[in-house]
């Protein structure tokens, strides 16, 4: 069965930092982009980070960049966000979602929540 | 970088009704990298319609989407119990953005 599950959300102080995981099972995940998808509490889908199947091209909404930093580890089948500076605005459910048999996020995980809060 | 707008931002209508969501891009969509996604409260999305008019594996066909350019349309022909969800458009042929709309809440009247 093809799998995503994401890991390691949590509550965070403004300024923290936190590392979400992805583990991917089900498919050869090295041949695979990945992306990042949050959505805040009561709002819609944000689209994060893509990262290429090999890691050599990323990209990144202008909300995160500078300050998250996407990278995968195809030997471990992993998925990971290094998230610094955290603020309240980034309160959300991490997805992290793939394009197995289409060019559109067909596989998604079941999302961990990251909550920035004092 | 290309924006959304999904309209209405509800639609209220009963089963066994026709429902038609719009989906309008501020610049021309390339190749029609167009999706629609289906989402219940508490789950993740679900891919419904690539390409801007493929369905996906195990969607009913009921949905279906068209469009190119600027205008998109997903329309669920007779509405289930099942589909009141909220349904959001996606483009992803302008990298680095994988924009989303807002989404249209489609809810029983």
């Amino acid at each position: 069965e093809v799998q995503l599950v994401e890991s390691g959300g949590g509550l965070v102080q403004p300024g923290g930092s936190l590392r979400l995981s992805c583990a991917a099972s089900g498919f050869t995940f090295s041949s695979y982009e990945m992306n990042w998808v949050r959505q805040a509490p009561g709002k819609g889908l944000e689209w994060v980070s893509y990262i290429s199947s090999s890691g050599s091209t990323i990209y990144y909404a202008d909300s995160v960049k500078g300050r998250f930093t996407i990278s995968r580890d195809n030997a471990k089948n992993s998925l990971y966000l290094q998230m610094n500076s955290l603020r309240a605005e980034d309160t959300a459910v991490y997805y992290c979602a793939t394009t197995v048999r289409y060019d559109a996020f067909d596989i998604w995980g079941q999302g961990t929540m990251v909550t920035v809060s004092s | 970088e290309i924006v959304l707008t999904q309209s209405p931002g509800t639609l209220s209508l009963s089963p066994g009704e026709r429902a038609t969501l719009s989906c309008r891009a501020s610049q021309s969509v390339s190749s029609s990298y167009l999706a629609w996604y289906q989402q219940k409260p508490g789950q993740a999305p679900r891919l419904l319609i690539y390409g801007a008019s493929s369905r996906a594996t195990g969607i009913p066909d009921r949905f279906s989407g068209s469009g190119s350019g600027t205008d998109f349309t997903l329309t669920i022909s007779r509405l289930e119990p099942e589909d009141f969800a909220v349904y959001y458009c996606q483009q992803y042929g302008s990298s680095p953005e994988y924009t989303f709309g807002q989404g249209t809440k489609l809810e029983i009247k």
